[in-house]
């Protein structure tokens, strides 16, 4: 069954302590991975799309990379105004678009 | 440029009725998609039209319906309301079809069912 798994839940960091977000993913004839940014009451936004093994995309803080398998987004010194929930999408072969359930990042000043 | 409108914001109905959610998309997207978002099931794709042809579904049982007009814009109905259609209904608009960029979400329309 075609999936997309999104790690940890929640992750809490202190303000300038750097980590990662997962997303793996098992669908087939990848399309395009992309990552979103959602805040309390909002829809999500936009942030990166990955076409291809081994493409990285950067914005400030936040560099997304891409593997066969997973996507990681790597937080750099994040600041309060990170937190939020990330969510990654797969789109693939069927035309569809799949969403991860989301990590829910919360950083402490 | 104007964003992605979604109306009504918040709304509450009671089981058996029916629900329509309206959706104006970015001027000049032809892609309209619609996700039902909650707590436990995260984002969960309904439906997309492009060009007032339904493109995809996903898997959801035929109570729920969309279509889309001349100017892009969408409509989504729910009918026979049950308990666990409460969720945020979320409306997204893209210049190509959905699954090949960037999507444009509008802020969603609560749906409470009591």
């Amino acid at each position: 069954e075609d999936q997309v798994t999104q790690s940890p839940e929640a992750l809490r960091l202190q303000e300038g302590e750097s980590s990662s977000l997962n997303c793996s993913y098992t669908v087939s004839g990848l399309r395009g991975l992309f990552w979103y940014r959602q805040d309390p009451g909002k829809g999500p936004e936009f942030l990166f799309t990955l076409y291809s093994a081994g493409e990285e995309k950067e914005k400030e803080r936040l560099k997304a990379t891409l593997t066969k398998k997973e996507s990681f987004l790597h937080i750099t010194a994040p600041k309060p105004e990170d937190s939020a929930t990330y969510l990654c999408a797969v789109a693939w072969a069927t035309n569809k678009l799949i969403f991860g359930t989301g990590t829910l990042l919360a950083v402490q000043p | 440029k104007a964003g992605v409108t979604q109306t009504p914001r918040y709304l509450i109905k009671t089981r058996g009725q029916q629900v329509t959610l309206s959706c104006s998309p970015i001027s000049g997207h032809r892609s309209v998609s619609w996700y039902q978002q909650t707590p436990g099931q995260g984002l969960q794709f309904l439906f997309e039209y492009f060009s007032e042809t339904q493109r995809n579904k996903g898997n959801f049982p035929g109570r729920f319906s969309g279509r889309q007009f001349s100017n892009s814009r969408s409509e989504m109905n729910v009918s026979t309301l049950e308990l666990g259609d409460s969720a945020l209904y979320l409306c997204a608009s893209s210049l190509t079809t959905a699954n090949t960029g960037e999507l444009f979400f509008g802020e969603g329309s609560r749906l409470t069912v009591l």
